[in-house]
């Protein structure tokens, strides 16, 4: 049964820090990995799609890279903002089956 | 990326009863899925719904208590029946897999006194 880690639980940071969140999974043979983000109260937001072909996905300040072999995956933030405090979300799938989702990184950062 | 709407968007009720949640899409889709995030947590599968076929429930949920409709293509309902406070969370709709991204509805936030 996949099982999806994400460390740290919780982090807080002043502004404009670089930041990298981690995400391991259990189970290699994967299909996508999704990173997301949630804001208190709310749904979900799709961040970045890897596919397990693909070592590495960008959009603007944000990286991410994947190690299937190692089952980690990794979210970079950089000169990280107020507005990207949220609780960050990674989720792992294989074929046509459903996400299997972490616990979440809740992230701060001070102005 | 699709277009996920749901309604309501909270509700408060009380225990005893059945709220029904419904999830509309922009475009047609294959598979919907059927999430719960219970205070604190990350979320959980309750269910896949296909159009035309039976939804089929994850380890630990049941019809009865989570009946999901899937009329067509661009539709789903999910109903919370007979609550207790244990079943206040956050009900969220997904769509999407096969290599593409998911997308999540902004969910119901249901409380049961």
């Amino acid at each position: 049964k996949q099982e999806v880690t994400q460390i740290p639980a919780a982090l807080s940071v002043p502004e404009g820090e670089n930041l990298v969140l981690n995400c391991s999974f259990t189970d290699s043979a994967i299909y996508n990995l999704q990173w997301f983000r949630q804001d208190p109260g709310k749904g979900l937001t799709s961040l970045l799609l890897i596919q397990s072909s693909q070592r590495e996905q960008t959009s603007g300040r944000l990286n991410a890279s994947l190690d299937k072999s190692s089952g980690r995956s990794t979210l970079y933030i950089a000169a990280s903002q107020p507005g990207d405090s949220a609780t960050y979300l990674c989720a792992v799938n294989s074929g046509n089956t459903p996400l299997v989702f972490g616990k979440g990184t809740r992230l701060s950062v001070i102005a | 990326s699709a277009v996920i709407s749901q309604k309501p968007s909270r509700d408060i009720c009380q225990r005893g009863t059945s709220l029904t949640i419904q999830c509309q899409v922009d475009s047609q889709v294959t598979m919907m899925f059927w999430y719960r995030q219970q205070p604190g947590q990350s979320l959980t599968l309750i269910a896949t719904a296909n159009q035309g076929s039976e939804a089929t429930y994850e380890s630990g949920f049941v019809i009865d208590k989570f009946p999901i409709s899937r009329p067509n293509l661009t539709f789903s309902t999910l109903t919370v029946s007979n609550m207790s406070p244990e079943d206040s969370s956050i009900y969220l709709c997904s769509v999407g897999g096969a290599g593409q991204p998911q997308h999540f509805g902004d969910g119901t936030r249901l409380s049961i006194l």
